[in-house]
């Protein structure tokens, strides 16, 4: 079945690193994405992973992918006020055409 | 280029009314895609059209329906509106049907009394 779980809240000082943790339960997952939504708005892509890597980086995100665990992670180094926001997961698959499964999100809150 | 637009930005209706969402999709984008966030929860997805066909479908009732124009915008009707109806709905747009490249639009929040 399709479900996606991530934890609902995370606090980190500003400077710290962030790391936002997902799992999944369908293993025929093409892509896996995470989104960032602020208050008010819609939602961001911020990077995706194909199913057959384990870690991509962009910048300060750094995503990893552990397969056989059907764990995802994000990790945002040197995380800034401006990062306070709710992070989702979502995956989908190949042979759903553009249907993305969203976790219910991890609300972020960077303290000065 | 233009993102992804949406209209009205809010909207408030009453039980057993009707609503119709529109979307703009972004310049160049062919498929559409149409989302319900209930708050704190994360986006479920209604359905997609892509050329003016709808392209896959979630699990929500026939009251939700969908079309898409020649100019690729779109629009979500719901009929019968039900409190639990009550969400932002988000839409998102992409280039022939490349899921890696959705672009979402922020929102039309609805509120059914």
């Amino acid at each position: 079945g399709e479900d996606v779980e991530q934890s609902l809240f995370l606090s980190v000082r500003e400077g710290d690193s962030s790391v936002i943790n997902c799992t999944y339960t369908d293993s025929s997952s093409t892509y896996l994405y995470w989104y960032k939504q602020e208050p008010g708005a819609g939602l961001q892509l911020l990077t995706y992973i194909f199913s057959n890597m384990d870690m991509k980086q962009d910048q300060r995100l750094t995503v990893l992918l552990n397969k056989k665990d059907k764990h995802l992670s994000l990790r945002i180094a040197d995380t800034q006020t401006g990062d306070s926001a709710i992070y989702f997961c979502a995956e989908s698959m190949d042979n759903q055409g553009g249907k993305l499964i969203f976790g219910q999100g991890t609300e972020l809150s960077v303290k000065p | 280029e233009t993102g992804v637009t949406q209209s009205p930005t809010h909207l408030i209706k009453t039980r057993g009314q009707q609503v119709t969402l529109r979307c703009s999709s972004q310049s160049g984008h062919n498929t559409v895609s149409w989302y319900q966030q209930a708050l704190g929860q994360g986006p479920q997805f209604i359905f997609q059209y892509y050329r003016e066909e709808e392209n896959g479908r979630g699990n929500f009732p026939p009251r939700f329906s969908g079309l898409q124009f020649p100019n690729y915008s779109s629009e979500l009707n719901v009929n019968a509106l039900e409190l639990d109806d009550s969400a932002l709905y988000l839409c998102a747009s992409s280039l022939e049907r490349d899921y890696n490249e959705q672009f979402f639009g922020p929102g039309t929040r609805l509120t059914v009394l």
